[in-house]
């Protein structure tokens, strides 16, 4: 099983400050979605991307693919409030269901 | 449609009992999937079915895990002896074939396990 590793797992920042958040695998991927899960929520997909150095931008968010389809990166511009919750990472797996990372919890301080 | 549909959102109950968690897709698709998501972690698959037929079930966690979809429509998931460690938040989600389409989740069940 194909494991993902995000980092950092924990971020608390000011409103307003610039942020980037991992997510690293051993092993190339064909796809890699990211999503964003608030409390007492369900994940929902923010973006899927699919070729090596894809940048996909969504408003104040910019989702890079690594060239080498190991890795990505999620990267905040003047973070909000609005923009705490846990950034999953997620790519598909053999049994046709996604594989998770363990996310990292985004804390955005008024 | 309002999207994916889990009963109850939040259920307590005593090691040993059954529970039963109810999904109700989005109703075009014909994909579910159930995932199980602990404090801390991401979401981990459990099962899922194209209609009908559940295709993947070698990863539910023990033997008293089971899940149903009967009609192709709605799924339930029932755990039988809850115990402790069973306490996680159940989430289902479905799409339309084929597997590249958007997965929609629903709100999820959070069981706690006493």
């Amino acid at each position: 099983t194909q494991l993902l590793e995000q980092s950092p797992q924990f971020l608390s920042i000011q409103e307003g400050e610039n942020l980037t958040v991992y997510c690293n695998s051993s092993s190339v991927f064909s796809s890699l979605q990211w999503y964003r899960q608030e409390p007492g929520e369900g994940p929902v997909l923010l973006v899927t991307v699919v070729t090596g150095g894809e940048v996909k931008k969504l408003k104040r968010l910019t989702f890079q693919f690594g060239d080498a389809r190991k890795d990505s990166s999620l990267h905040i511009t003047a973070a909000q409030p609005g923009d705490t919750g846990l950034y999953l990472c997620a790519l598909e797996g053999g049994a046709d269901g996604l594989t998770f990372g363990k996310g990292t919890h985004l804390i955005i301080q008024p | 449609d309002t999207g994916v549909s889990q009963n109850p959102r939040h259920k307590i109950t005593k090691r040993g009992q059954n529970v039963t968690f109810r999904c109700d897709p989005i109703s075009e698709h014909n994909r579910l999937y159930w995932y199980r998501q602990t404090l801390g972690q991401g979401p981990e698959f459990l099962t899922y079915f194209q209609n009908e037929a559940q295709l993947e079930k070698s990863r539910l966690l023990s033997d008293r895990f089971s899940a149903e979809r009967p009609k192709g429509s709605f799924s339930t998931l029932e755990i039988q002896r809850t115990e402790q460690g069973d306490s996680a938040m159940y989430l289902c989600a479905s799409r339309s074939s084929p597997t590249n389409e958007k997965l929609f989740f629903g709100s999820g069940t959070q069981l706690s396990v006493l």
